[in-house]
């Protein structure tokens, strides 16, 4: 089974704190993705990567950036915490393939920005 | 383009049918359906792949009309077990053109009662 985990289930930060939020996947995957996910919006895409050192912004990249230092570890970074990232924040990986193959997803960060 | 999910929430009693629907302005390649159960990561339930095919596993299924940018998810004679906010995927066109990329809908909150 592929195991998605996420370093905190759970975080509370004061506003202006840079704050970083680790995914790691235990499937060699290639492709990995950050969402958050807010009430009555879904799932909306912060960045994604294809692979190692490889980044790609998604529909809401503001206010956020990410580093992929190896294969495993996707990491989503917030340079400087605003009361409007308070958020669930999942990470997503999944294998390279023809369409979008099926994503599997860790258990969430819950952040909250004070 | 974000897919309009409907309803928005529905509350079921155990052994009643619901559906769910998920509609697109944009061509769809493919949609995807994930349930979330209340805690939990998304996970993956299914995939419906142009060409108006319809697809099931135990009393959940679901249909794809390419034509209309629409997918409903079908579920028969609903299980404690069913509820959980479903969400649709649509795989779309990119702005650019190059490739394409994945939107979530709001999601539908599905309670079933005993």
């Amino acid at each position: 089974d592929v195991k998605v985990t996420q370093s905190s289930r759970y975080l509370v930060k004061r506003t202006g704190e840079k704050v970083f939020l680790e995914c790691v996947q235990d499937m060699d995957h290639e492709n990995m993705f950050w969402y958050r996910q807010d009430p009555g919006l879904g799932l909306r895409l912060i960045y994604f990567s294809y692979d190692v050192k490889m980044k790609e912004k998604g529909d809401i990249p503001e206010g956020y950036s990410v580093s992929r230092e190896k294969k495993e570890r996707f990491s989503l970074i917030l340079e400087s915490a605003s009361t409007n990232q308070t958020s669930m924040y999942l990470c997503a990986s999944r294998e390279p393939g023809q369409g979008w193959p099926t994503q599997y997803f860790g258990p969430g960060t819950r952040l909250t920005v004070l | 383009q974000q897919p309009v999910q409907s309803p928005q929430a529905v509350i079921l009693r155990e052994g009643e049918d619901a559906v769910i629907n998920c509609s697109s302005s944009k061509a769809l390649y493919s949609v995807h359906w994930y349930r979330q159960k209340h805690g939990e990561a998304p996970v993956f339930l299914m995939i419906l792949l142009k060409g108006g095919e319809q697809k099931g596993h135990d009393k959940i299924s679901a249909s794809f009309n390419e034509k209309k940018q629409q997918s409903s998810l079908y579920l028969t004679a609903s299980q404690l077990s069913y509820s959980g906010t479903y969400f649709c995927g649509t795989e779309q066109k990119r702005r650019d053109n190059y490739g394409q990329n994945f939107v979530f809908g709001p999601g539908t909150r599905l309670s079933v009662l005993p």
